[in-house]
C-alpha cells in the first residue's frame, strides 16, 4: 500500500477526444511523475512536476500536458486522443534519485 | 544515450529454485541511481531497491540479493528459493538528472508450484 491513488481506474474514450487523469498521495511528496505503460512494455516517462512546475519531459508531444496543485496532487491531460494512446497511465511520487511510490494506474482505452 | 536492457523477456522456474534477473544499463552520467521494481498482476509497481552509482556494495534482503558491477554496467537481481508469490514482472530502472527515470522492458517471472 503506497498511499497513492489514481482516478478513474478504467476509461474508454473515442479518438479525437480529450481526457484528464488524476493522482494524489497521502504522503505529501513534492515531486510527481507520470508514465505511460503500453501492454507488455516498461513504463515510459512522460513528465515530472516539482512544486507545481514541469521540470523534465520525455519524448511525448505537447498534447500531453499536466498540472500539479498546491497539495501536490496532479492531473495528466491528453488532447486529440489517438489509438496509440491506449495504455496504463501511472503516476509516481518521489524524484529520480529516490524510490518512487506508484499508484495503481488508470487503464485508458481509445477506440 | 541512457538505456536499460533486460535481455530475459520471460523466465519460468519451479518453486524453490534460485533465479537471477539480468539488467544492463548505459549512461554517461557519473552520478546515477539504479532501481528494481516488481509489478504483480494487480498492476501496481512496487519498489524493491535503490542503489547510487558510488555504492557498489552488494545487498541482501531476505531471499532477495542484488549484484551491482560498475565495470560491466550491470545490476542483477537474484531470488533465492523462489516462491509462487514471486511471480510478477520485474523492471530494472535507471535514474539520471537528464532523462529522469528510464525503465527497462521488464522480465516476466513465473514460479511454478
Amino acid at each position: 500500500e503506497t498511499g497513492v491513488t489514481q482516478s478513474p481506474t478504467h476509461l474508454i474514450k473515442t479518438r479525437g477526444q480529450q481526457v484528464t487523469l488524476r493522482c494524489s498521495s497521502q504522503s505529501g511528496h513534492n515531486t510527481v511523475s507520470w508514465y505511460q505503460q503500453a501492454l507488455g512494455q516498461g513504463p515510459q516517462f512522460i513528465f515530472q512536476y516539482y512544486r507545481e512546475e514541469e521540470n523534465g519531459r520525455g519524448n511525448f508531444p505537447p498534447r500531453f500536458s499536466g498540472l500539479q496543485f498546491p497539495n501536490y496532487s496532479s492531473e495528466l491531460n491528453v488532447n486529440a486522443l489517438e489509438l496509440d494512446d491506449s495504455a496504463l497511465y501511472l503516476c509516481a511520487f518521489g524524484g529520480y534519485s529516490y524510490e518512487q511510490y506508484f499508484g495503481p494506474g488508470t487503464r485508458l482505452t481509445v477506440t | 544515450a541512457q538505456k536499460v536492457t533486460q535481455a530475459q523477456t520471460e523466465i519460468s522456474v519451479v518453486e524453490k529454485e534460485d533465479v537471477t534477473l539480468d539488467c544492463v544499463y548505459e549512461t554517461r552520467d557519473t552520478t546515477y541511481y539504479l532501481f528494481w521494481y516488481k509489478q504483480p498482476p494487480s498492476g501496481e509497481l512496487v519498489f524493491l531497491i535503490r542503489r547510487n552509482s558510488f555504492d557498489e556494495q552488494n545487498e541482501i534482503s531476505g531471499r532477495y540479493s542484488w549484484n551491482f558491477q560498475k565495470s560491466t554496467s550491470s545490476f542483477n537481481f537474484t531470488i533465492t528459493a523462489s516462491q509462487v508469490v514471486d511471480s510478477a514482472v520485474y523492471f530494472c530502472a535507471l535514474g539520471t538528472s537528464y532523462d529522469k527515470v528510464i525503465f527497462g522492458p521488464g522480465t516476466s517471472l513465473s514460479v511454478i508450484p
